[in-house]
């Protein structure tokens, strides 16, 4: 079954620092992935996506992530984060085919900035 | 870029009454929509799947006779929520794909406090 994994619940950087954001997924095709933030009480705002093709991908906001097959891992990057990126943020792999296609999410990381 | 609306955006509503939630893909056709509900500090989870002219397909647990699909144009989808109680409130976002296309486009959500 397909699933997405973010190990971290809850991240605390300082402003100004790098960020990591985990995410593992288990999907026996190809995936699609995404990476979505949410600020509190709204919707979601798409990052970045991958579909094909090289596997370092660059988003808004100044957000990369790195697919990684042999490691079934889509991490999200950022060198030096702002205190207005604090939010929540979600990993999501796309499930597509003829009869059904599906988004499927992770169960989110909390990022809060450190003044 | 594809923008998706969803009204209203906050409805509170008293036990055993029912609630329409409408999702409007603005810009494009949307042959696809999804429903999903989101609980406080948690991830969205997919409520159903609905098709322009065509009945949804829900996911396992959901009860279809009390979250009512239609999707009958390919502009438009509406969720009715139908005697709500109070486990019945979470915020739900719509989202809406166009033919050909991998990606979905996310509304900004719709909370339901029922009381």
């Amino acid at each position: 079954a397909q699933s997405v994994t973010q190990p971290d619940i809850h991240i605390t950087v300082s402003e100004g620092a790098s960020l990591e954001l985990r995410c593992n997924y288990s999907y026996g095709a190809t995936p699609y992935l995404f990476w979505y933030v949410q600020s509190p009480g709204q919707g979601l705002q798409l990052l970045l996506k991958y579909f094909s093709g090289d596997t370092l991908v660059q988003g808004i906001k100044g957000f990369e992530a790195e697919f990684k097959r042999s490691q079934s891992s889509f991490n999200l990057r950022k060198p030096s984060v702002h205190w207005s990126d604090a939010a929540e943020y979600f990993c999501a792999v796309g499930v597509w085919g003829s009869s059904a296609s599906k988004i499927i999410f992770g169960s989110g990381t909390r990022l809060s900035i450190r003044p | 870029g594809a923008v998706v609306s969803q009204h209203p955006s906050r409805v509170i509503c008293k036990s055993g009454t029912s609630v329409k939630i409408e999702c409007r893909s603005l810009d494009f056709q949307a042959t696809t929509m999804f429903w999903y509900r989101q609980f406080p500090k948690q991830s969205l989870m997919l409520m159903a799947t609905s098709n322009e002219g065509s009945k949804a397909t829900y996911e396992q647990g959901v009860e279809k006779d009390k979250f009512l699909i239609n999707h009958a144009s390919l502009t438009l989808s509406t969720l009715t929520v139908t005697s709500a109680h109070p486990e019945d409130s979470s915020f739900y976002i719509c989202s809406a794909r166009a033919t050909g296309y991998n990606e979905q486009f996310f509304g900004p959500g719709t909370r339901l406090t029922v009381l």
